[in-house]
């Protein structure tokens, strides 16, 4: 496979689940993000991970708890959410974190409904 | 603090007509840099350019072209002859170089449809 893949593409979900979204690129990235795409919202960066360290959270609610167990993979940890988390999750990733900002490449998207 | 504006929620173009679509920014810092990104219908965001606040020349790819214009903090995406692969949504962003990674900020999007 190559680019950055999302699994799964879509999750229903109870409030009382917990649940987790995968991340995998394949672009030999160093920089990995999590954004939430809500209606009518613009895109919101939640979390930044660099070499594996996280450098960023954006103030997210502790529900959402994100991994990073290594540069290629990413996961987003869910546990008692909300109905108006119910969004579409983007991962992306891009070649580093520091320096001039590269454009990240996005995966296709977790489209996530709490009940 | 930095801000994207995107004041077009949703553009309807027939078949080979021009479209601009506009992206205003707001930022502090001298040093930043702006991107286009195409969201089709599948979901995941196309990278489509990149520039930085230092370099003010119109680009061109294709049918794309882009007017960077740092006196009035606007960076607008035309699209000649459009085509009804073009519907999308369309975001611009921002991000300011000292803090690449924290604060990559996306405007609202403007969907476009291209009626066949």
């Amino acid at each position: 496979e190559t680019g950055v893949t999302q699994t799964p593409r879509h999750l229903v979900m109870g409030m009382t689940n917990k649940k987790s979204l995968k991340c995998e690129q394949h672009l030999g990235h160093n920089a990995m993000y999590w954004y939430k795409q809500s209606a009518k919202k613009p895109l919101e960066l939640m979390f930044v991970y660099s070499l594996e360290e996280r450098v960023e959270n954006n103030s997210v609610p502790s529900r959402f708890s994100p991994e990073c167990p290594n540069s290629s993979h990413l996961f987003l940890h869910l546990h008692t959410l909300q109905p108006e988390d119910s969004a579409l999750y983007l991962c992306a990733s891009s070649p580093s974190r520091t320096g001039s900002p590269n454009e990240q490449f996005f995966g296709p998207g977790t489209r996530l409904t709490v009940l | 603090a930095q801000k994207v504006t995107q004041a077009q929620t949703e553009i309807s173009v027939v078949e080979k007509e021009d479209v601009t679509l506009d992206c205003v920014y707001e930022t502090r810092d001298t040093t930043y840099y702006l991107f286009w990104y195409k969201q089709p219908p599948s979901g995941e965001l196309v990278f489509l350019i990149r520039r930085n606040s230092f370099d003010e020349q119109n680009e061109i790819s294709g049918r794309y072209s882009w007017n960077f214009q740092k006196s009035t903090s606007s960076f607008n995406f035309t699209i000649t002859a459009s085509q009804v692969v073009d519907s999308a949504v369309y975001f611009c962003a921002l991000s300011e170089a000292r803090n690449y990674g924290q604060n990559f900020v996306f405007g609202p999007g403007t969907r476009l449809s291209v009626l066949p």
